[in-house]
């Protein structure tokens, strides 16, 4: 099936503190995974992605990790701050018609605690 | 500006009406998304393009649902018959070489 779960649904943290969100896909051939900052009111903003040909990736504060065999890939944002405070997706490439079609998951609400 | 844009903003409508929304890519783009996000959701994925070929629409995407993107470059989503039901943000995105997808502004729309 074509499935996108992620967790947790919200997450309060302090200013500083690091914040983790998980997410699963079903597909075992998705090979593009993409994380995506929404705020209130705006266009989701890709600010990371992975690739299925490595395990880690990191951005300044922000790192995504990938484990293949249990589906699973993370977003770590370390030292947070007020303005990490939005809405985080993470999405999966799924291959079809020769290309690829993405499947969200439901989003997690951050806020960070000044 | 080079991104992805879209029109209307906002459009509010009557149960029964037609709407037709409208959603330009970036140019060097040739992969281009329609989704649905409704509130505390993700995007829902509805149909993509690549150029001009409608790839794949989603099984939950009912009849009254159509798009186009007749030169392979703008598109257009028509929702026919409008139901309270369909009001929700909808979302364009064009996709680069890499995969990297970016969004446009989306256009909410409010079915009284």
């Amino acid at each position: 099936g074509e499935n996108v779960e992620q967790h947790p649904s919200t997450l309060s943290v302090q200013e500083g503190d690091s914040a983790v969100i998980k997410c699963t896909y079903s597909d075992s051939a998705s090979n593009y995974f993409p994380w995506y900052k929404q705020e209130l009111g705006k266009r989701p903003q890709l600010i990371i992605d992975i690739r299925s040909n490595v395990g880690e990736k990191k951005d300044q504060r922000i790192a995504v990790t990938l484990n293949k065999t249990a589906k699973h890939f993370s977003l770590h944002i370390t030292e947070t701050q007020p303005e990490d405070s939005a809405v985080y997706f993470c999405a999966a490439s799924i291959p079809t018609s020769g290309t690829y079609k993405y499947i969200f998951g439901t989003g997690t609400r951050l806020k960070v605690l000044a | 500006d080079t991104g992805v844009s879209q029109n209307p903003r906002h459009k509010i409508t009557k149960r029964g009406q037609n709407v037709t929304f409208r959603c330009d890519p970036i140019s060097e783009h040739n992969r281009l998304y329609w989704y649905r996000q409704t509130l505390g959701q993700g995007p829902e994925f509805l149909t993509y393009f690549q150029n001009e070929a409608q790839l794949e629409k989603s099984r939950l995407l009912s009849d009254r649902f159509s798009a186009e993107r007749p030169k392979g470059s703008f598109s257009t989503l028509e929702i026919q018959r409008t139901e309270q039901g369909d009001s929700a943000m909808y979302l364009c995105a064009s996709t680069n070489y890499f995969g990297e997808q970016f969004f446009g502004p989306g256009t909410r729309l409010t079915v009284l």
